[in-house]
């Protein structure tokens, strides 16, 4: 079967750096995404992986090892607005996207 | 990025009645269109893939005859919740696809909270 794990839940820091990790088994592989989902609203978009590497943007960065089924996204300078869910999505053989449950990220002041 | 809307952003409807959500893509052509539900504290679920002009493929579980998608033209998709009941009430989330790339980002709408009462 296809599987994404992601931690359940993760606290943090106000300006501190804070790891989400993903890993995942699927049927073939065509890109990772990245999304942050506040409460009550529809996810939006932060990253999206495809070859081996750290992809840079702004505070946030996110790398992925396809050899090893893993990616993480890293969140610096964090901000009380930060405090969301972070969604881990692969793109399988068919193109279909397979979503993990979700790593809700609390931030303290 | 490009826009999707999506309408109505909530909407509270009696037991036993139909709900249409609206998925609208605006400043591009979506080939593909992805329509999601999510219950609290949960996953996204994909229920169905909807390619313009043809008939949408729904994942297993997932009643066609309950929730039926059109989509008429490449910048609309619909969602129709028919019959409802409380046990429909979710986060409805619709998502887009541009052109014929092989895959790109998806666009997603605002989501429609669906409340059966």
């Amino acid at each position: 079967g296809q599987n994404i794990d992601q931690p359940t839940e993760m606290t943090a820091t106000e300006g501190a750096i804070v790891q989400i990790n993903c890993t995942y088994q699927t049927s073939g592989f065509n890109g990772l995404f990245w999304y942050q989902q506040h409460a009550g609203e529809a996810p939006t978009f932060l990253s999206y992986n495809v070859l081996d590497g750290l992809e840079e943007k702004g505070r946030f960065s996110s790398f992925l090892s396809r050899s090893k089924g893993y990616s993480y996204l890293l969140l610096k300078e964090l901000q009380m607005k930060d405090s969301a869910s972070y969604l881990c999505a692969v793109v399988d053989s068919n193109y279909q996207l397979i979503w993990g449950a979700g790593t809700k990220l609390i931030i303290k002041p | 990025g490009a826009v999707v809307s999506q309408h109505p952003s909530w909407v509270i409807c009696k037991s036993g009645t139909s709900v249409k959500i609206e998925c609208r893509s605006l400043d591009f052509q979506a080939t593909t269109m992805f329509w999601y539900r999510q219950f609290p504290k949960q996953s996204l679920m994909l229920m169905a893939t909807s390619n313009e002009g043809s008939k949408a493929t729904y994942e297993q579980g997932v009643e066609k005859d309950k929730f039926l998608i059109n989509h008429a033209s490449l910048t609309l998709s619909t969602l129709t919740v028919t019959s409802a009941h409380p046990e429909d009430s979710s986060f409805y989330i619709c998502s887009a696809v541009q052109g014929d790339a092989a895959y790109t980002e998806a666009f997603f709408g605002q989501g429609t909270r669906l409340t059966v009462v």
